[in-house]
């Protein structure tokens, strides 16, 4: 069983189009994120969501946005995509102060 | 993570004493990364390491790869209170993406 899903695992797409990368996790966990890998593989938190609570990073665009349908799923949706988003997308969930758990990551090729 | 170990899972400190955490693996690192999360926050990243043998430390916090570059460890001397918490580190396994070890739980009592 797969603790945290994230789909597409690649994803290319032109410049300008708007694109949603999924994510679930089947822990029960009250709080999910979204990370962005650099081109370094550094890891930047781009949003927290705990229990319906959004934290977001100022650092982030306003063309993204994270959705949450329920505990269990944290979406983002990117609009306008831009050469510049070209990444690598992780998304974990943790429960309380405890380990956090990520999905494999997804790709994101902008052209 | 089944490419990347990390050790022990979970461990209790009396302030004041020292502690070590590893991260091993079966592959070469080509970078190795090491976080700490702050709940709600977060991963807050602590330290990188890419050369064989290479050392780095931040105030009380010192990380090390090795010589082969297959096992990285961190140590806390003197623990602290604020030392408490979740450490896990990521590793470059010359993929397009980081591996993750499975995350350390770090008790301090006073």
């Amino acid at each position: 069983d797969t603790a945290v899903s994230q789909t597409p695992k690649y994803l290319v797409t032109q410049m300008g189009n708007d694109k949603s990368i999924k994510c679930e996790q089947n822990l029960g966990h009250d709080t999910m994120y979204w990370y962005k890998q650099d081109s370094k593989k550094f890891l930047k938190i781009m949003f927290s969501y705990n229990n319906k609570e959004l934290i977001i990073n100022e650092t982030v665009p306003n063309r993204f946005s994270p959705k949450s349908p329920d505990k269990a799923h944290l979406n983002l949706h990117i609009n306008s995509l831009e050469l510049g988003d070209s990444a690598v997308y992780f998304c974990a969930s943790s429960q309380g102060h405890r380990d956090s758990y990520f999905g494999p990551g997804t790709r994101l090729t902008v052209t | 993570s089944q490419e990347l170990e990390q050790s022990p899972q979970s461990l209790i400190v009396q302030e004041g004493k020292n502690l070590t955490i590893n991260c091993t693996s079966s592959k070469t690192l080509y970078g190795l990364y090491w976080y700490k999360q702050k709940y709600g926050e977060g991963l807050i990243f602590l330290m990188m390491l890419q050369k064989g043998g290479e050392e780095k430390s931040h105030e009380k916090i010192t990380a090390k790869l090795d010589e082969k570059k297959q096992q990285s460890s961190l140590h806390i001397t003197a623990s602290q209170p604020s030392h408490a918490g979740i450490y896990l580190c990521g590793a470059d396994l010359n993929d397009y993406k980081l591996s993750f070890g499975a995350g350390t739980t770090v008790t301090v009592r006073a």
